[in-house]
């Protein structure tokens, strides 16, 4: 079974600009997750979809972050514009929901943003 | 601030150890805990979970203890390989809500 994609990997960017990241969940799960995980710490959630509906964007800082997900399964976050405080680690997650087993997210790689 | 945090940022034991790393939550309410592995360049990977009615859960070489009377969680790795060296995440989740990730510890295998 093939895990949790992203793309890209790697995304190094100046100040201002725009970026994007992509995910692609693993097959069957219908609740996926962004997170940022800053250098040395545990990840934080920015996002969380329940197939097309986001149930929790609390996290999220609207003014520059949006996030899609218009078929319930593949999604993007985009930065816009980017600030210098933005250079993380984007982590995309998936579970199924309404199961016993609904808590265990499953992570993909991740995306290495650096903004300069 | 963090409900959930680690009493040790790095560990470092020689092939071969038993390792026990340590995590301290603050929330009772609490239901869900579960144990991460991230190594470098890589996202976490899934190690072993345990509900709040559990005290005790096994799985391959790792055991993970709920001490619910002094909110507490163990992570306990028989036979440490350098494999394992990677750092490890503690994580709390409370019904619906999202998970709360830890700082995590650096485990250090030595041959």
């Amino acid at each position: 079974e093939a895990g949790v994609v992203q793309s890209p990997r790697y995304k190094i960017i100046e100040k201002k600009q725009p970026v994007a990241f992509w995910c692609n969940p693993i097959s069957g799960h219908n609740t996926l997750y962004w997170y940022r995980q800053n250098l040395g710490q545990g990840p934080e959630l920015l996002i969380r979809y329940e197939n097309e509906e986001a149930v929790d964007d609390s996290q999220l800082p609207k003014d520059r972050f949006s996030a899609e997900r218009l078929k319930g399964v593949d999604s993007t976050l985009k930065i816009q514009p980017a600030e210098l405080g933005d250079s993380a680690v984007y982590l995309c997650a998936s579970s199924v929901s309404g199961t016993r087993r609904s808590e265990t997210q499953y992570f993909g790689p991740g995306t290495r943003l650096l903004v300069l | 601030g963090e409900s959930v945090g680690l009493h040790l940022p790095t560990l470092s034991v020689q092939e071969g150890d038993n390792s026990i790393i340590n995590c301290a939550y603050s929330n009772s309410a609490s239901d869900y805990f579960i144990w991460y592995k991230q190594e470098s360049g890589k996202g976490p990977q899934f190690i072993i979970d345990i509900r709040s009615n559990m005290d005790k859960r096994q799985g391959q070489r790792v055991t993970v203890l709920l001490n619910k009377t002094v909110k507490h969680l163990s992570l306990q790795i028989a036979a440490t390989q350098p494999g394992d060296s990677a750092v490890y995440f503690c994580a709390e989740k409370m019904g619906g809500t999202a998970l709360i990730f830890g700082k995590g510890t650096t485990l250090s295998v030595s041959s």
